[in-house]
């Protein structure tokens, strides 16, 4: 099962939410990754965990907080967001912290917020 | 910021090959080239990565030059579904480190054609 597998698929939810977002393999991968992508551009690198621990924020603002309940979960929760933050949130994950292995990237969810 | 330049779009006939050329003239010895590959509305998918020497698995093969500055995606027989944006990426091998981090410039669209 070579699989990340993400949920929900689309989310709409307004500045006063609180919603998760729910990614998770079965691969055996220590190494999980949240990224962002806006529309029409690249992904941008959010926060990494390396064996549960998070080893990497790349400055993303307090209202994104992420977890790691276990090596196979990877959450991402989301509070008081801003309209700007509507974008594909995409999950990832990779062998363990080496950095030459190929990671695996989910299908994403789509987020709105109102 | 990405440390490589791609042209923005290419068209390629279905059934030819198709070549995506990456310039990478700032990396360094430790620096690997990947390619990764995002069809419409789906996540990232990885291609290939290698470090000098030419690389080819099922899905494409990999062309450095000797000097490093610069590699060649080949997709040998491009068809319909390799219609997406490629993406080249140099990174750091080795363990943990922001360098070893995936940083997506804009990529190549390719547009197959029947």
């Amino acid at each position: 099962d070579t699989e990340v597998t993400q949920t929900p698929k689309h989310l709409v939810m307004g500045m006063t939410n609180k919603k998760s977002l729910k990614c998770e393999q079965h691969m055996g991968h220590r190494a999980m990754y949240w990224y962002k992508q806006k529309a029409k551009k690249p992904p941008e690198l959010m926060f990494v965990y390396s064996y549960e621990k998070l080893s990497i924020n790349e400055s993303v603002p307090s209202r994104f907080s992420p977890e790691c309940p276990n090596s196979s979960l990877l959450n991402l929760h989301l509070h008081a967001l801003q309209p700007e933050d509507s974008a594909l949130y995409l999950c990832a994950s990779s062998h363990g912290p080496y950095n030459d292995a190929e990671q695996y990237f989910g299908p994403g969810t789509r987020l709105t917020v109102t | 910021d990405a440390k490589t330049t791609q042209p923005p779009s290419m068209d390629c006939a279905e059934g030819r090959a198709a070549n995506l050329p990456c310039n990478h003239s700032t990396i360094s010895g430790n620096e690997y080239v990947y390619w990764y590959r995002q069809i419409h509305s789906q996540g990232p998918q990885y291609i290939i990565h290698g470090l000098k020497n030419n690389e080819t698995n099922e899905m494409a093969s990999l062309i450095i030059t000797e000097d490093r500055k610069s590699s060649t995606l080949i997709l040998p027989h491009a068809t319909l579904r390799d219609t997406a944006v490629y993406y080249c990426i140099v990174r750091v091998a080795g363990y943990g480190g922001s360098q070893g981090n995936l940083i997506f410039g804009k990529g190549t669209k390719l547009s197959v054609k029947p």
